[in-house]
């Protein structure tokens, strides 16, 4: 199957400050890149859904100054945390999906962010 | 309103046999999906239904009936790595995944 990577696994950062997070896909063409959030024992919630070289869209409640994302190419896609907050702790996954619409999403790792 | 429900939490013994079920209702249909998750990790696909009957994979089978809004996710011997959480999501009209809550799955000695 579809390898997609995340980076980092895990990251620690101070109230205020940005993190950037990486989702790649290895060895297809994601044309379609979805952010999902997932808090303790919740399920997955998804933030937003970006297209390769266009603007991201994002679901209801997600603040989209808040949550930047980068979709720059058909393997990349990137969403940086800015100005964290200790409620923005979370897990948050990406996955990847190839130019068929019909076709399966596969799911990055996940990166679990805590904010202090 | 676009809704998927499973139950919150199941039960069940090693060896034995569980199923787990999902409802669904949502502006249109292209295919329904159940994925595994460990606690800490992301999901990873088990299964995919997008014509009605039965779907089986070793262990794991999973059924659809698209007039009755209806899938179930069937383990097999279970094993105590089977202890997990199982989603089901439903492929809308606009190809995006709607997703079910999850079943916290608990495999007893």
């Amino acid at each position: 199957g579809a390898v997609v990577s995340q980076h980092p696994s895990r990251v620690i950062c101070k109230s205020g400050t940005s993190v950037k997070i990486e989702c790649r896909s290895l060895d297809f063409q994601a044309t379609t890149m979805f952010w999902y959030r997932q808090f303790p024992k919740q399920s997955l919630m998804l933030m937003a859904t970006s297209n390769e070289g266009s603007k991201a869209t994002y679901e209801q409640g997600v603040e989209k100054d808040k949550f930047l994302i980068n979709h720059a190419s058909l393997t990349l896609s990137t969403l940086t945390v800015t100005s964290a907050h200790p409620e923005d702790s979370s897990f948050y996954i990406c996955s990847a999906r190839g130019q068929a619409d019909w076709g399966e999403q596969y799911f990055g790792p996940g990166t679990r962010l805590t904010v202090t | 309103g676009q809704n998927i429900d499973q139950p919150t939490e199941m039960t069940a013994t090693e060896g034995a046999i569980v199923q787990i079920n999902c409802t669904y209702q949502t502006s249109g249909f292209n295919g329904l999906f159940w994925y595994q998750q460990h606690a800490g990790e992301a999901p990873t696909f088990l299964s995919y239904n997008v014509l009605d009957g039965l779907e089986e994979k070793g262990r794991f089978s999973s059924f659809l009936s698209r007039s009755k809004g209806y899938s179930y996710l069937l383990l097999k011997e279970l094993q105590m790595k089977d202890s997990a959480s199982y989603l089901c999501a439903v492929r809308d009209s606009n190809y995006q995944l709607i997703w079910g809550a999850g079943t916290k799955l608990i495999i007893k000695p």
